[in-house]
């Protein structure tokens, strides 16, 4: 099965940040990646799909890019409402998710 | 607008199944599919699988796949999860969410959630 391997696990960060988080694929997804933010006591909400095209309603301030094993998600600008858990999910079989970056203020 | 409406919080003993339903409205039921995703407790997203809600056709995680089984309902435009053998460690928060295939499977609206306590 595909692994997939989110860096940091956690992050402390300051409004007004601009923020990166990593997620890497044990192999080749070619560009079938999802990200979803999880805010606490909250369902997880789609930001990203296909690697970089934004779902419908989400801020610019959140980015996608990248393609084959390596991703990345870009907060331009953090907000205080950014708090949360982001996961990745390779959207290639099985759809595995990563292990989550959680977002802490610094 | 787009909901999935889960059934509520379940306590169950070990070796008991489960049954959780996800209500969908808003859109046409059958031209999309319902996935599973579960929680537990302070740790991350676990894909379960999905199920078309066209065709029937199931795609379950091989940790599951000898445990679950998920179905849909089109007259009530609704969708189940069973899991049998529940343990301890089924203990969790258990989401529906709906399944877009505009680029492989995409998880773009989901549920409440509903919390499933295994415990004797």
């Amino acid at each position: 099965d595909i692994q997939m391997t989110q860096s940091p696990s956690s992050l402390s960060v300051s409004v007004g940040d601009r923020v990166t988080i990593t997620c890497r694929a044990s192999q080749s997804i070619d560009n079938y990646l999802n990200w979803y933010q999880q805010k606490p006591g909250e369902a997880p909400k789609l930001l990203i799909y296909a690697a970089s095209s934004l779902q419908s309603g989400v801020p610019s301030r959140f980015s996608g890019s990248g393609s084959g094993t390596d991703f990345t998600l870009t907060i331009s600008s953090l907000q205080p409402e950014d708090l949360a858990t982001y996961y990745c999910q390779q959207s290639y079989s099985p759809h595995t998710f990563g292990q989550g970056t959680k977002l802490e203020i610094k | 607008q787009v909901q999935l409406v889960q059934s509520g919080a379940e306590v169950k003993k070990p070796g008991a199944s489960v049954n959780v339903s996800c209500k969908a409205s808003g859109y046409t039921f059958s031209s999309y599919g319902i996935g599973w995703v579960r929680q537990a407790p302070g740790q991350g997203l676990e894909w379960m699988g999905w199920i078309s809600a066209y065709k029937g056709n199931t795609n379950y995680a091989q940790n599951f796949q000898d445990r679950v089984t998920m179905t849909t309902e089109k007259s009530t435009n609704t969708a189940y999860m069973e899991l049998r053998g529940l343990r301890s460690d089924d203990t969790a928060i258990f989401y529906c969410a709906r399944v877009s295939l505009v680029f492989g499977v995409i998880l773009d609206y989901w549920g409440q959630g509903t919390l499933v306590t295994v415990s004797s």
